[in-house]
């Protein structure tokens, strides 16, 4: 059980683009999905935290401009990175949670390379 | 504000030998701990959690961890390593100040090399 999919597991695009990265809890309501990046060897950096039917809540330092995040239902949550840069190339990971109290839940994550 | 620190970023075991992964924990309120596991190129699986029930946590691939609050420690162990125990581990503490929005503060990882 708690099984999360995240599509897509790897994209290469290039500079300037969108790119769309989907989040599905398949077997459970999560009211609460996050947004990871991470760098080579090294841990995880929490970007935002979506709440179904609500404005997503960024850490500081993340640009919401540029990271927008929907969660339109209680089982899909996406990440668009607008205009994409090199810079923005980086390891992707959600995850999802149906209770405060309750773990996470993670999703494969999305390698993101643009040229 | 909750913190975790794990102590060692490289950790190598041989094969059958005990593993031991450490985690100290910095936290205001009772803490709801977590390991979890990350092979290359995949997401984060969850071992155990602790959420204030038994001190000694028994989780999956048979991983357990002790809650002991007086050294502030979530030390991960298993008896004897497999080579496909060879991943990064998390410890995470999930943060419960106000808002308590179940945000994790994870831990810089621990990388666990097992030599046959």
């Amino acid at each position: 059980g708690a099984v999360v999919s995240q599509h897509p597991s790897w994209v290469i695009c290039k500079s300037g683009t969108s790119v769309k990265i989907e989040c599905r809890s398949l077997d459970f309501q999560a009211t609460t999905m996050f947004w990871y990046r991470q760098f080579p060897k090294q841990s995880l950096m929490l970007m935002a935290t979506s709440n179904e039917g609500s404005k997503a809540t960024y850490e500081q330092g993340v640009e919401k401009d540029k990271f927008l995040i929907n969660h339109a239902s209680l089982t899909l949550s996406t990440l668009t990175v607008t205009s994409a840069h090199p810079e923005d190339s980086s390891f992707y990971i959600c995850s999802a949670s149906w209770g405060v109290d309750q773990p996470q839940h993670f999703g494969d994550g999305t390698r993101l390379s643009i040229l | 504000a909750q913190s975790v620190t794990q102590l060692g970023s490289h950790v190598s075991v041989s094969e059958g030998a005990l593993v031991l992964l450490r985690c100290n924990y910095s936290s205001s309120v009772p803490p709801y701990l977590f390991w979890y596991v990350q092979y290359p190129n995949q997401g984060l699986q969850l071992l155990l959690k602790y959420t204030s029930a038994a001190t000694l946590v028994k989780g999956i691939n048979g991983f357990e961890a002790e809650f002991k609050k007086s050294e502030t420690s979530f030390h991960l162990t298993k008896p004897s390593a497999h080579m496909s125990d060879a991943a990064e581990y998390f410890c995470a503490v999930s943060d419960l100040g106000s808002g308590n929005t179940g945000k994790l503060i994870f831990g810089q990882g621990t990388t666990l090399q097992v030599k046959p």
